[in-house]
């Protein structure tokens, strides 16, 4: 168990819908990082937040957006949903998101768009 | 081309064998990390390494800076060691970059 939570566990939707993935880093860790695994593209960098801002942004489409709030849990919401938008998200945290520190990963929520 | 590749792309083996994962980078980086993937979907970091070697147990992580490669060693091999195995390379402000794994499949 890495200590990071994320929900909902699954989720299927329709395409055109809009969901929320919740992630819950290790206590005491600034910095969050959401991941995408998708079948053909693999694991993808989508975005990072530390400490409430963004900090760095990987290949996330204009249709995502996330944030960091006060409490350092991190929400991802994903909009007008297509068939390719189904994959694996993952969360991942660190205790600054510093250039040499491990990252945490969460269980990850599957998502699958009909 | 990728940016970080990895070989083999799957391997099979036999319980007890000694096993070698390759990763090999083609940008400048600040580290390479090492995860596993279980088959339930879960990632595990395993290594992080920006020089030399490090050791845990039965796995070995090297990296070379100078040759942009890594390898991921598994001693006396096990099933329970069947999954894929993740590299991926530290950019700026720790911006990961993947391969696109190893899958590994160790036979009793």
């Amino acid at each position: 168990d890495s200590g990071v939570t994320q929900t909902p566990k699954h989720l299927i939707t329709a395409t055109g819908q809009r969901v929320t993935l919740r992630c819950s880093p290790r206590s005491g860790d600034l910095s969050v990082y959401w991941y995408q695994q998708s079948l053909d593209q693999g694991l993808q960098f989508l975005i990072q937040y530390y400490n409430g801002e963004e900090r760095a942004k990987g290949n996330i489409l204009e249709r995502f957006s996330a944030q960091q709030f006060p409490d350092l849990h991190s929400e991802l919401n994903l909009s007008s949903l297509e068939l390719g938008d189904s994959a694996l998200y993952f969360c991942a945290s660190s205790v600054v998101g510093g250039r040499s520190e491990t990252q945490y990963f969460g269980p990850g929520t599957r998502l699958l768009v009909l | 081309k990728n940016e970080v590749e990895q070989s083999p792309q799957n391997l099979t083996a036999q319980e007890g064998e000694f096993i070698t994962i390759n990763c090999s980078y083609s940008v400048g980086i600040s580290a390479l990390h090492w995860l596993q993937q279980h088959p339930g979907g879960g990632i595990v970091s395993l290594f992080m390494l920006s020089s030399g070697k490090k050791k845990h147990g039965r796995l070995i992580a090297t990296i070379n800076i100078q040759e942009k490669h890594s390898s991921l060693h598994i001693t006396a091999s096990h099933p329970r060691d069947s999954a894929v195995y993740i590299c991926a390379v530290g950019r700026g402000a720790q911006k990961l970059v993947f391969g696109q794994g190893t899958r590994l499949t160790i036979n009793p």
